[in-house]
């Protein structure tokens, strides 16, 4: 089993609409974790810090849930430049040096 | 500040070459790293350093070298390189940022990539 499980899509969404995806995280030591977005044939680009009270920012919400070891992601009223793979991101170190990435969920906004 | 700059951005290699993929940053991180990235497969950290002098193998190490005298630069040396070394090699160094609330402690910054291929 991978430490951190991704679906990897594609999720077509129609522009304006919601889309919601989840992580799972294997190792319940894990200390924090962290959404990152990457665009195509481009480098992974800190989108959000996942804290366990939820975290939102603008359009994104990102959750915890520590009992069941999975994060999550929605976006509402997506846009064309929402398209991208985004990368969850676990932190199983407490020194921080073991960050460990799933395979990335891709989202394709179309209009 | 240029952030994380690597060099090159695409190589070709036959199986058996040698060669070094550079990485520098300015902004004075201690912690810099080396992942590859294959289809289906995330990010896989290849060596990570803590610091100038520092090194130490991650996940996948094997047929790689690092190196860090300074805190700027953490090249990535392929020892004889092989086909299953073809992927897309990204440098990252690891500092403050922010993020949603404020600031968060530990940001991967990366840099652009290397597209390898190993004929």
């Amino acid at each position: 089993r991978k430490e951190v499980e991704q679906d990897p899509g594609p999720f077509n969404v129609p522009e304006g609409a919601t889309v919601a995806f989840n992580c799972t995280y294997s190792n319940s030591a894990s200390q924090s974790f962290f959404w990152y977005r990457q665009d195509c044939r481009k480098e992974p680009k800190l989108l959000m810090s996942v804290y366990s009270s939820g975290n939102e920012d603008g359009r994104f919400t990102a959750q915890l849930n520590r009992a069941s070891q999975y994060i999550s992601l929605l976006i509402r009223d997506s846009k064309l430049s929402d398209s991208a793979t985004y990368l969850c991101v676990v932190n199983e170190g407490a020194a921080g040096n073991k960050l460990t990435f799933g395979g990335g969920t891709r989202v394709l906004v179309k209009p | 500040n240029a952030g994380v700059t690597q060099t090159p951005k695409f190589q070709v290699l036959k199986t058996g070459q040698s060669m070094t993929l550079q990485c520098a940053q300015d902004m004075n991180h201690e912690y810099m790293s080396w992942y590859r990235q294959d289809p289906g497969m995330g990010l896989r950290l290849i060596h990570y350093s803590v610091g100038a002098g520092i090194t130490d193998q991650g996940e996948v190490p094997n047929g790689y070298n690092v190196s860090r005298s300074t805190t700027e630069d953490f090249p990535l040396r392929l020892l004889s390189a092989a086909p299953s070394q073809t992927s897309v090699y990204f440098c990252a160094s690891r500092g403050p940022g922010t993020s949603g609330r404020g600031l968060v402690a530990d940001t991967q910054y990366f840099g652009p990539g290397t597209r390898l291929t190993v004929l």
